[in-house]
C-alpha cells in the first residue's frame, strides 16, 4: 500500500521565520510528488516536482525532491501569517492520476 | 486557470434522505473527476475516480451503493450520498482533470455535507 507521511504534523513560528516541511514516501511506481496549500476550502496547487535535484521555486516558496531517498522538502521563507495553513503533499504512481495525500502539516505564522 | 466549481457549498440534511453534490469544470473540458473526502483536521482521503461515460473505481472500503457517481458529461460530474447517516457528514471535493493524464488536477471549493 502507498505512504506518504509528513512531518512535522503542526508547527508554530513567529513572521519572518524560515520553516522546513517534510514529506516521506513509499510508493510502487512513483511518478510525480505535489504541494498542495489548503486555507479554509479546497487545496491550491504550489509544486509538482518529477525529477530530483531539481528546485522549484515560487516567491518564497520553493521545492526539491529527491527521489533515492524518497523524501521532498518544502521551504518557505521569511514567512508571513498569510502563510498559515494546512500544507499537503501528494504523490502520483504509475500510469493513474489519483492523488494519494499525506497527513498534512498544519502551520500557524504568529506576529 | 482553471475552474472547478461545486454545489451546493453546504448542505444539512436528515437522516435517511440522499444528497446530490454536482462538481463542474467551468472553462475545460475533464475526462477525469475525483472525489475525496475530508473529515476535520485530517487530510484528503480518495473516495473514487469518475471517468466520463463509464462507471467510477471506488477506492477499498467505499460503499458504491452508498455514494453513487455519475459523469456523464465532460464537464460535470455528481456525488449522491444516498441514506445518509450522521458519520457521513464531512468536507467533500472534487478535483478534476484535462485530457491529458498529466495534467494539473483542480479542486472545486468543497461542500460541506452535515447530517443531523
Amino acid at each position: 500500500e502507498d505512504k506518504v507521511v509528513q512531518s512535522p504534523l503542526s508547527l508554530v513560528v513567529h513572521e519572518g521565520d524560515t520553516v522546513t516541511l517534510n514529506c516521506s514516501y513509499e510508493v510502487t511506481n512513483f511518478r510525480s510528488l505535489l504541494w498542495y496549500k489548503q486555507e479554509k476550502k479546497a487545496p491550491t496547487f504550489l509544486f509538482m516536482l518529477t525529477s530530483s535535484g531539481i528546485e522549484k521555486k515560487s516567491g518564497r516558496l520553493s521545492s526539491i525532491l529527491d527521489k533515492k531517498e524518497l523524501f521532498s522538502i518544502l521551504n518557505i521563507t521569511a514567512t508571513q501569517t498569510g502563510d498559515s495553513a494546512v500544507y499537503l503533499c501528494a504523490i502520483t504512481t504509475g500510469t493513474a492520476s489519483k492523488l494519494t495525500f499525506g497527513t498534512g502539516t498544519r502551520l500557524q505564522v504568529t506576529l | 486557470g482553471a475552474v472547478v466549481s461545486q454545489h451546493p457549498s453546504w448542505v444539512i440534511c436528515k437522516s435517511g434522505t440522499s444528497v446530490k453534490i454536482e462538481c463542474r469544470s467551468l472553462d475545460f473540458q475533464a475526462t477525469t473527476m475525483f472525489w475525496y473526502r475530508q473529515f476535520p483536521k485530517q487530510s484528503l482521503m480518495l473516495m473514487a475516480t469518475s471517468n466520463e461515460g463509464s462507471k467510477a473505481t471506488y477506492e477499498q472500503g467505499v460503499e458504491k451503493d452508498k455514494f453513487l457517481i455519475n459523469h456523464a458529461s465532460l464537464t460535470l460530474s455528481t456525488l449522491t450520498v444516498t441514506s445518509a447517516h450522521p458519520e457521513d457528514s464531512s468536507f467533500y471535493i472534487c478535483s478534476a482533470q484535462a485530457l491529458s493524464r498529466d495534467s494539473e488536477q483542480y479542486f472545486g471549493p468543497g461542500t460541506r455535507l452535515t447530517v443531523t
